[in-house]
């Protein structure tokens, strides 16, 4: 039982260049969240989905892209990467928006 | 500013000392969470708390839910080394998702 995983851990991007961060949870959650976390700004919510083939815009969604094909994972995607991106993203999945939410080990990200 | 406001932003403290933090807002919260994060990975939840004027005990810490849900604390007596971190309160109001606030960031010092 893995519960939430992120790959990479870590990655370095040059101005306009594109990727993709992967989250995978095993405990048959239906809902799925992308965080960023910067310094004294907590978590800020990017997009979440509340099940299979959903999504939904957080707080700061601008920039990004989500897409959940499978019930399991949730990727988020950055088109033109933006220095203002350089961030910790953080993957999270619970079983409705009340209920504790388990969090992945984060993915480091830094955008030059 | 933020929804759920922390105070203080960090708190360096001897080993021993007691110390509380505190999560405050304008708006009426469903529930609070408390998460505690450590560095290089991701928060994981201490406890909720639904009812106003709750008050949960885990070990050491003591967490409050204010009677109009609007603010929570969090107590820690005695504190160890091993309770630095970063702690976070989020709360779930009206239709929205869960929402933090800034974090409280402690060092406990041997």
């Amino acid at each position: 039982n893995a519960g939430v995983t992120q790959t990479p851990k870590f990655r370095v991007l040059k101005t306009g260049q594109s990727m993709t961060l992967l989250c995978a949870q095993d405990m048959n959650h239906e809902y799925m969240y992308w965080y960023r976390q910067d310094p004294g700004m907590g978590l800020r919510l990017i997009h979440y989905s509340v099940g299979e083939g959903t999504t939904a815009k957080g707080e700061v969604p601008d920039g990004y892209n989500v897409s959940r094909l499978k019930k399991q994972n949730f990727l988020l995607g950055l088109e033109s990467a933006a220095p203002s991106q350089t961030s910790v993203y953080f993957c999270a999945s619970s079983w409705d928006r009340f209920h504790e939410q388990y969090f992945g080990p984060g993915t480091r990200l830094t955008v030059t | 500013t933020q929804l759920l406001e922390q105070s203080p932003q960090f708190l360096s403290i001897q080993e021993g000392e007691n110390l509380t933090v505190y999560c405050n807002s304008s708006s009426v919260f469903s529930s609070l969470q408390w998460y505690r994060q450590e560095p290089g990975e991701g928060p994981v939840l201490l406890v909720t708390v639904v009812t106003g004027g709750e008050v949960k005990k885990l070990k050491r810490l003591t967490f409050q839910f204010g009677d109009a849900r609007k603010d929570s604390s969090l107590h820690i007596t005695a504190a160890q080394p091993g309770d630095t971190g970063l702690y976070l309160c989020a709360g779930v109001y009206a239709g929205n998702m869960l929402t933090f606030g800034g974090g409280t960031r402690l060092m406990v010092k041997p």
